[in-house]
C-alpha cells in the first residue's frame, strides 16, 4: 500500500512541447504529493507540490493535476525547454502519525527536451 | 542551493570497511531524513530523526545506523560495507516531525564500495 506507480519511464519531446508526467498512489492516507526535478549529480530540488483539497495548482511553467477519486496525479511542463531535461521524480507522504512522515518516490521519469 | 550540506561528496571504500556520512539541516530545520537512491531501487527511505530521537525507520540495514546530535548535525553510519550499498545517499530537512511539509534535499553522498 505504499507504493508509488510513476509514468512514463522516458519521455522526448521538442522545445515548446507540453510533457505530462503520470503518477498513481494506493494508500489512501497519503495528503501531500510534491514532485522533484534532479540533475545528474545534484540532489532532488523540489518543484511543486499539492494537496488533496484541490483539483490543480500551477506555479510557473509547471502545473499538477490531482485526481483524488482515481488516486492519481500529474506534472505537466508547458513550453518545455531543454533545460528541463532531468529526472522527474512524484512523490507521497503523509501527515498523520500512523502513515509516516516519510516521501514515497514513483521510480523517476527521464526527460529529454530536444532544441 | 536547498540549504542542507552534506559531506563528504564522494566516498571511495573497500568491502567490509565503515564510513561516516554527515548531513547538517537547513537552519531552523529540526527534523532530518536519510535516503538512499541507487539505480536498481529508486530513492528508498532510510531513517528520520526529530530533535535528537529517532523518529521513523524504513529499509535501512542493521549494518546501518544514524544519530542526530545536539546541534541537530546527523551522521549516517555505515558499516560491513558490500558492492551493493554503493549508491548516493541524500539527506533532507524539514522544521517538523510529521509529514505533508517540504523537504529539502543535499547534494548527496555518492558512495563507491569496491
Amino acid at each position: 500500500q505504499q507504493q508509488v506507480k510513476q509514468s512514463p519511464q522516458s519521455l522526448i519531446v521538442q522545445k515548446g512541447g507540453i510533457p505530462i508526467i503520470n503518477c498513481a498512489y494506493e494508500n489512501t492516507a497519503f495528503d501531500y504529493f510534491p514532485w522533484y526535478q534532479q540533475f545528474p549529480g545534484k540532489g532532488p530540488a523540489l518543484l511543486i507540490a499539492i494537496r488533496p483539497d484541490v483539483s490543480e495548482k500551477k506555479e510557473g511553467r509547471f502545473t499538477i493535476s490531482f485526481n483524488k477519486s482515481a488516486k492519481q496525479f500529474s506534472l505537466h511542463i508547458m513550453d518545455s525547454q531543454p533545460g528541463d531535461s532531468a529526472t522527474y521524480f512524484c512523490a507521497a507522504s503523509g501527515s498523520e502519525e500512523t502513515s509516516g512522515s516519510r516521501l514515497t518516490f514513483g521510480e523517476g521519469t527521464q526527460l529529454t527536451v530536444n532544441p | 542551493d536547498s540549504g542542507v550540506t552534506q559531506t563528504p561528496k564522494h566516498l571511495i571504500t573497500a568491502t567490509g570497511q565503515r564510513v561516516t556520512l554527515r548531513c547538517s539541516p537547513r537552519s531552523g530545520d529540526l527534523s532530518v531524513y536519510w535516503y538512499q537512491q541507487s539505480l536498481d531501487q529508486g530513492l528508498q527511505f532510510l531513517i528520520q530523526y526529530y530533535n535528537g530521537e529517532e523518529r521513523a525507520k524504513g529499509n535501512i540495514l542493521e549494518r546501518f545506523s544514524a544519530q542526530q546530535f545536539p546541534d541537530l548535525h546527523s551522521e549516517l553510519n555505515l558499516s560491513s560495507l558490500e558492492l551493493g550499498d554503493s549508491a548516493l545517499y541524500f539527506c533532507a530537512s524539514t522544521p517538523q516531525a510529521q509529514g505533508g511539509y517540504e523537504q529539502y534535499f543535499g547534494p548527496g553522498t555518492r558512495l563507491t564500495v569496491t
